[in-house]
C-alpha cells in the first residue's frame, strides 16, 4: 500500500518568515494530495489540495508545489503568522487516504 | 452549519467493557470513514463506508466493527476494549469515496484502563 512520508516533525519559525513541510509517497498512482490543518482538540481542516494533473497551487499566503517524477510534494506558508501555529498534516490518496506523521508547526511572535 | 458530529467527546472504558461511538454528517456525503490518531503516526484508517449499505475494511480493523445506519450516520463499536485502542477517534465524511476533500468531526478521546 501506499506509504507517506513528513519531514520535518517540528518547525519553529519567527512571524513573518515562510515555512516548507515536505513529503513523499510511494505509489506513482497516488492522484490527489491534500493538507490539512489540525488545531488543538479539533478536527483537521483541509487548506488545500492539488491533484496529479497540476504541479503547483497556491491559495493566499498558502502554496502547494507537486513533483510527480520524484514523488513528492510540498506546503510553503509564507508570512507566517501566529495563528498559523498548529499539526499539519500531508495525505496521498488513490482510493484509501493515507497521511503522513504530521508537523509541528510553532511560530513566534 | 454542524458538519461532521460525533458523540461523546470523551470516555473511559475498563479493559472488556464494550461501546459505540457515534457520527452523523449533514453534507449529503455518499462515503463514511473513521480514523484513530496516535502520537507520531499520523491518522490511520479503521473502516470505510463508500456508499450507503457497504462498509470495508482500512488499515487497521482488527478489534472494531461499523455499522452504516442510514446515509447520514456511521457508527464504530468496539466489542471488547483494550488498552492498546487508547487513542483519539475522528469520523470523516465526503461526497464520494476516493480523491475526495474529507470533513472530519472534533474527534471522541477514549481512554482504556
Amino acid at each position: 500500500g501506499e506509504n507517506v512520508e513528513q519531514h520535518p516533525s517540528t518547525l519553529s519559525v519567527q512571524e513573518g518568515d515562510s515555512a516548507v513541510i515536505k513529503c513523499t509517497y510511494s505509489d506513482s498512482a497516488s492522484n490527489y494530495f491534500p493538507w490539512y490543518k489540525q488545531e488543538l482538540g479539533k478536527g483537521p481542516q483541509l487548506i488545500i489540495d492539488i491533484r496529479s494533473n497540476v504541479g503547483e497551487k497556491k491559495d493566499q499566503r498558502i502554496a502547494v508545489t507537486l513533483n510527480k517524477t520524484a514523488k513528492h510534494f510540498s506546503l510553503h506558508i509564507t508570512e507566517t503568522q501566529p495563528e498559523d501555529s498548529a499539526v499539519y498534516f500531508c495525505a496521498a490518496s488513490i482510493r484509501d487516504m493515507r497521511f503522513g506523521a504530521g508537523t509541528r508547526l510553532t511560530v513566534k511572535p | 452549519n454542524a458538519g461532521v458530529t460525533q458523540t461523546p467527546k470523551f470516555q473511559v472504558l475498563k479493559t472488556g467493557q464494550s461501546m459505540t461511538l457515534q457520527c452523523a454528517q449533514d453534507m449529503n456525503h455518499n462515503s463514511m470513514y473513521w480514523y484513530r490518531q496516535d502520537p507520531g503516526m499520523g491518522l490511520r484508517l479503521i473502516y470505510y463506508s463508500a456508499s450507503e449499505g457497504t462498509t470495508d475494511k482500512g488499515e487497521v480493523p482488527n478489534g472494531y466493527n461499523v455499522s452504516r445506519l442510514n446515509k447520514r450516520e456511521f457508527s464504530l463499536r468496539l466489542e471488547s476494549a483494550a488498552p492498546s485502542q487508547t487513542s483519539v477517534y475522528f469520523c470523516a465524511s465526503s461526497g464520494d469515496y476516493s480523491n475526495q476533500p474529507q470533513h472530519f468531526g472534533d474527534g471522541t478521546r477514549l481512554s482504556i484502563l
